[in-house]
C-alpha cells in the first residue's frame, strides 16, 4: 500500500527478552518519526530521523531503547531486555518535508503493540 | 515540563448536532498546532492545522480556532455523524521538529 507500514503488528515478549519494530515509511519521506502511546495516553515522542541522521533522541526513555534509519527509508526500533513499562503501542510516522512535524501532516502507521509479561 | 492538554476526557453528543473539542497549551512558543483523530486500533490521522499568526481555519466539516491571549484551540465539527466517533488529540510544535500530544478526548456520538 501507499502508507506507512509497520511490523509486526502485535509482539508479546517476555521480560528481558529483546524486540525489534520495523517502519516501512511513505516512498521518498524524508522525516520520520517513533512515537510511544500507552493505554488511554496520547502519543509521547521518542526519536526523530531526517534521512539516516537521527536528530533528536531526547525522548527515548532509557539506554535499552535504540533507533536506526541506515539508508534513510525502512527504520527499526530496538528494545533490548524488555519491561513491564515498555508496554505500549509504538507509532511511526512520516512526511515528505525535512521540517519534520513543523511542515504539515504527519502519516502515521497503525502502530506495533507490544505487551510485555 | 510545558505540556498540552485538554478540558475534558469525554464528550457525548447526538448526530448531527455540533461538537467542540477544547485544548489548552501552556508553551508559549507554540507557533504550530495540528488536531489528529484516532480511532481504535489504528493510527492518528490529520483532520487540520493552524499557525500562530491565524486565529482561524476551516476545512470540510471542521473548524479550528486559535486564542493565543489564552493559549486555547479548539475543533468543532458540524453536523456531527457516527463516523466521528473517535479520540481526537491536539498536537502543537515550537521550536523544535517533533509534536507534542495532548492526552485526548474521545467524542461518542448517539443515534
Amino acid at each position: 500500500g501507499a502508507g506507512v507500514s509497520q511490523s509486526p503488528r502485535y509482539k508479546v515478549a517476555k521480560r528481558g527478552q529483546d524486540v525489534a519494530l520495523r517502519c516501512d515509511p511513505i516512498s521518498g519521506h524524508v522525516s520520520l518519526f517513533w512515537y510511544q502511546q500507552a493505554l488511554g495516553q496520547g502519543p509521547e515522542f521518542l526519536t526523530y530521523f531526517q534521512n539516516e541522521a537521527q536528530l533528536d533522541k531526547s525522548g527515548l526513555p532509557s539506554d535499552r531503547f535504540f533507533a536506526e534509519r541506515p539508508e534513510g527509508s525502512v527504520s527499526t526500533l530496538k528494545i533490548q531486555r524488555t519491561q513491564q513499562e515498555d508496554s505500549a503501542v509504538y507509532l511511526c510516522a512520516s512526511t515528505r518535508t525535512s521540517g519534520g512535524g513543523r511542515t504539515g501532516e504527519l502519516f502515521f502507521g497503525e502502530g506495533s503493540r507490544l505487551t510485555v509479561l | 515540563g510545558e505540556s498540552v492538554g485538554l478540558h475534558l476526557p469525554t464528550l457525548s453528543v447526538q448526530e448531527g448536532d455540533n461538537s467542540i473539542i477544547n485544548c489548552a497549551y501552556s508553551n508559549s512558543a507554540s507557533d504550530y498546532f495540528i488536531w489528529y483523530k484516532q480511532e481504535s486500533g489504528k493510527g492518528p490521522q490529520f483532520i487540520i492545522d493552524i499557525r500562530s499568526n491565524m486565529d482561524k481555519r476551516q476545512g470540510q466539516r471542521v473548524t479550528v480556532l486559535l486564542n493565543k491571549t489564552v493559549k486555547h484551540l479548539s475543533l468543532q465539527i458540524a453536523a456531527t455523524q457516527p463516523g466521528d466517533s473517535a479520540v481526537y488529540f491536539c498536537a502543537e510544535t515550537g521550536t523544535a521538529s517533533k509534536l507534542t500530544f495532548g492526552t485526548g478526548t474521545r467524542l461518542q456520538v448517539t443515534l
